[in-house]
């Protein structure tokens, strides 16, 4: 049963648009998320993350929206710039244990010039 | 700086070697953690050392055998390896291993490993 559901495995955004990548997750007990961005051949990077106690977390062109009755969290990019191609993975925890995230399989995202 | 520097880059050993992968933080993390990743699949936990103790193991095969030489150091030593393990070895650390807001985890760049 996969707790982190990344239903996109690609997504095709047009270079000064917005991007919205999405994240669903199954398991009500998780209350921190994450998402990290991973170029080929390197490991993945943090981007942002978000508390359940907010809906929203804003830094510079990356927001991260939580609707937690919906289970649902989601990235936006805006404007999107060709740098931002990568693989982006949601992450979320709740165990005692910060390294027990759960991870999504990743959305690649492309940005054209 | 949230560097988390692994060596080797690139690793091609034999199923009968032995060898060992190294990761190094000085952000003055006390957790450091070993992931396995396979291509188009996301990280998978292996090991969670805290305090240099080895606090989680992921029900790992023993010919994967993690060392904490000091709160800065974490190796992973190789031993009969198969082909299926070969993958991306991630290192990463964070502030702790609580659950709390600021204990992100940062990730190394990888070591990639071929069994043959």
């Amino acid at each position: 049963d996969q707790q982190v559901k990344q239903n996109s495995p690609s997504l095709s955004v047009q270079e000064g648009r917005i991007s919205i990548l999405n994240c669903d997750y199954t398991n009500s007990m998780f209350d921190y998320f994450l998402w990290y961005k991973k170029y080929p051949a390197e490991g993945p990077t943090f981007l942002i993350s978000i508390s359940s106690i907010k809906d929203k977390n804003e830094d510079g062109r990356f927001t991260v929206f939580l609707n937690k009755s919906a289970k649902h969290l989601s990235l936006h990019i805006v404007p999107s710039q060709p740098g931002d191609s990568a693989v982006y993975f949601c992450a979320a925890r709740y165990n005692t244990n910060a390294g027990k995230s759960t991870f999504g399989d990743g959305t690649t995202l492309t940005v054209k010039p | 700086d949230t560097e988390v520097t692994q060596t080797p880059k690139h690793l091609v050993m034999g199923m009968t070697n032995k060898k060992s992968l190294k990761c190094e933080q000085h952000m003055g993390h006390r957790a450091m953690y070993w992931y396995k990743q396979k291509a188009k699949k996301p990280p998978e936990l292996m090991f969670v050392y805290s305090y240099e103790k080895l606090s989680i193991n992921e029900s790992v095969p023993s010919r994967f055998s993690p060392e904490c030489p000091n709160s800065s150091l974490l190796n992973l030593h190789l031993h009969a390896l198969q082909p299926e393990d070969s993958a991306l070895y991630l290192c990463a650390s964070s502030y702790g291993t609580a659950r709390g807001s600021g204990n992100t985890i940062y990730f190394g760049e990888g070591s990639w490993l071929t069994v043959v």
